[in-house]
């Protein structure tokens, strides 16, 4: 089964503080995504990446980067931790063979 | 307008019940189709693709209707253990990009 495993399962930032999230997959798969969840909202793409060092805008980037040095990790970026950043953030891996995305088990961010 | 809408429910039924989830999507180039899982607190979690043709896997049948732009969920003889929020899920580009629902929640009563 493929593994998509992120750093940290609940984080407390403080406003205007720079936030690493980690993920990384186990199954050499090109693309990877990163989803924001919020009630009322569902799951909103951030930014995603279809091979290393290529990154590709999502729905919602802005207050957002991401970085894909290796091909199994995929890192999202806040630059300046915001309030209106709290949110479960949920990262996926997919092997492109229209199979669907696998999952990490999210991290759960709180910025005060 | 959403790329994918979902009546977020809650749809309240007993174990044994059936129950039909409906979504819809807006762009007719959507390609693939799938219905995820999730439970509260965790992540989304594949429940089944949705073919053309249809498919069933036990107690649960996706169903695809291009001419109306929806797909469907029924699951039959609805355990306790279905409870949870049934995510509508499209693809139409070539980098595989997900546009999710926001969910439809079913909460199956003893």
């Amino acid at each position: 089964d493929v593994k998509v495993t992120q750093s940290s399962r609940y984080l407390v930032k403080r406003t205007g503080e720079k936030v690493f999230l980690e993920c990384v997959q186990d199954m050499d798969h090109e693309n990877m995504f990163w989803y924001r969840q919020d009630p009322g909202l569902g799951l909103r793409l951030i930014y995603f990446s279809y091979d290393v060092k290529m990154k590709e805008k999502g729905d919602i980037p802005e207050g957002y980067s991401v970085s894909r040095e290796k091909k199994e990790r995929f890192s999202l970026i806040l630059e300046s931790a915001s309030t209106n950043q709290t949110s479960m953030y949920l990262c996926a891996s997919e092997g492109g063979n229209q199979g669907g995305y696998t999952f990490g088990s999210g991290t759960r961010l709180t910025v005060v | 307008r959403k790329e994918v809408e979902q009546d977020p429910g809650p749809f309240n039924v007993p174990e044994g019940a059936t129950v039909a989830f409906n979504c819809t999507y807006s762009n007719s180039a959507s390609q693939s189709f799938f219905w995820y899982r999730q439970d509260c607190r965790k992540e989304p979690k594949l429940l089944m693709s949705v073919y053309s043709s249809g498919n069933e896997d036990g107690r649960f049948t996706a169903q695809l209707n291009r001419a109306s732009q929806y797909i469907s969920l029924l699951i039959r003889d609805s355990k306790l253990s279905d409870s949870a929020t049934y995510l509508c899920v499209v693809s139409y580009d070539n980098f595989n990009k997900f546009y999710f629902g926001s969910g439809t929640k079913l909460n199956v009563k003893p």
